[in-house]
């Protein structure tokens, strides 16, 4: 088991809500990062957030949004869900150093499942 | 086009046989190349991470290999076991990207007694 822990496990909204998912990294970890997993899929990469500021978006609408706190703990927030946003939501934390060789691991959570109706 | 291509799509094998993935990528330049092992509704957990310079990686009965050159890379498990079931992800993170990782669609694992 990783350090690395979200919430809720599992989520059920209607199209047009809003949701917030929550996750709390590694202690020690200053890097999160967001990804999405449809069923049968790889992770798709949403975002990541390094000492409370984006740093990297993958292909993703701004309805997605995130947010990092000062106890690097992280929230994904989506807006006007759709139903195809029903997936596995996977959080990672890693300790990011900026510049070159970055050997770092990411270690997930469990992720949260969302359905969307 | 996904960047990332992994086969089999899904392989069935019998407790105590070999077996190896396969992933070609087509990512470049990039910072390193990883395999997770990924359980029914759980997080992905890293096996090896290597960077382009290196060939090959063993993490227990887990082998990863390299060649940057073809840009193909190989996972071998030995002497399966029935806990090994699970879904194998090839991840490429993308050089100088803010930590993109880019994964790719994994090879489902079933080992049979």
């Amino acid at each position: 088991e990783t350090g690395v822990t979200q919430s809720p496990t599992h989520l059920i909204k209607t199209r047009g809500q809003q949701v917030t998912l929550r996750c709390s990294s590694q202690s020690g970890h200053n890097t999160v990062s967001w990804y999405q997993q449809a069923l049968g899929q790889g992770p798709q990469f949403i975002f990541q957030y390094y000492r409370e500021e984006e740093n990297g978006r993958g292909n993703f609408p701004p309805r997605f949004s995130g947010l990092q706190f000062p106890n690097y703990s992280s929230e994904l927030n989506v807006n006007a869900l759709e139903l195809d946003d029903s997936a596995l939501y996977l959080c990672a934390s890693s300790p990011l150093h900026p510049g070159p060789s970055v050997r770092d691991t990411q270690y997930f959570g469990p992720g949260t499942r969302l359905t969307v109706l | 086009k996904n960047q990332v291509e992994q086969s089999p799509q899904s392989l069935i094998i019998l407790e105590g046989k070999n077996c190896t993935l396969q992933c070609n990528y087509t990512v470049s330049p990039f910072s390193n190349l990883r395999w997770y092992k990924q359980d029914t509704g759980r997080g992905p957990v890293s096996l090896t991470i290597m960077t382009f310079s290196e060939n090959t990686k063993s993490n227990g009965r887990y082998t990863a290999t390299l060649d940057a050159d073809t840009k193909q890379s190989s996972l071998h498990i030995t002497a399966s076991q029935l806990s090994d079931s699970a879904s194998y992800i090839c991840v490429v993170e993308a050089y100088n990207q803010g930590g993109k990782l880019i994964f790719g669609q994994g090879t489902e694992l079933s080992v049979k007694p």
